[in-house]
């Protein structure tokens, strides 16, 4: 059973537009949130992340939303940009430490010049 | 330079043979993670070690096995019991368990 669900495999955006990726989970226990970005053939980059005692967390153009009572996030890339075309990786873990991150399936997200 | 090492970076292994994938950290994390990535499964945790010379089983440990002698060092071994070892292979490690993990490049293995 998925714990943490992207159920958009893919996205394609024009640059300079924003790109929201979304992401479910189904464990209330979950109280850390992170996102992370893949380019093929190399490993996970870490993006940022939200605790659940916040609702928003902004880091330059990149903003993770959190709806807690929905179990659900959301990365907001604004303005997107080619480089931004890569596998987006949604994770959750909790705060007893007790469970290694649990990845979602991945989006792919393509930016068009 | 603090990091996470995986090597190789391609290995091809025969079918029926056991193959050793490296990972080694410089950051003095305590904890380390293998994932397995195939098209569209995302990132399957396969085993983790939260301490030296402690480990436990992930999602998919079947077919596999590691050793964690060292706080550093946490390889993994992909024996012939594993029915589909071709796949891309990710290390990982943060201070403690459940935090922001830092990803080594990955190997790429191929039995053929």
């Amino acid at each position: 059973d998925q714990q943490v669900k992207q159920n958009s495999p893919s996205l394609s955006v024009q640059e300079g537009r924003i790109s929201i990726l979304n992401c479910d989970y189904t464990n209330s226990m979950f109280d850390y949130f992170l996102w992370y970005k893949k380019y093929p053939a190399e490993g996970p980059t870490f993006l940022i992340s939200i605790s659940s005692i916040k609702d928003k967390n902004e880091d330059g153009r990149f903003t993770v939303f959190l709806n807690k009572s929905a179990k659900h996030l959301s990365l907001h890339i604004v303005p997107s940009q080619p480089g931004d075309s890569a596998v987006y990786f949604c994770a959750a873990s909790g705060s007893s430490g007790n469970t290694p991150l649990v990845f979602g399936k991945g989006t792919r997200l393509s930016v068009i010049a | 330079d603090g990091g996470i090492t995986q090597s190789p970076k391609y290995l091809f292994r025969k079918e029926g043979q056991n193959v050793t994938l490296s990972c080694e950290q410089n950051l003095n994390h305590d904890a380390m993670y293998w994932y397995r990535q195939d098209p569209g499964q995302g990132l399957r945790l396969i085993y983790y070690s939260q301490i030296v010379n402690d480990f436990q089983k992930g999602d998919i440990a079947e077919g596999y096995s590691v050793s964690r002698e060292k706080k550093e060092s946490f390889p993994l071994t992909v024996t012939s019991a594993q029915k589909n070892p071709t796949a891309f292979y990710l290390c990982a490690s943060s201070i403690q368990q459940g935090t922001e993990a830092f990803f080594g490049q990955g190997t790429r293995l191929t039995v053929v």
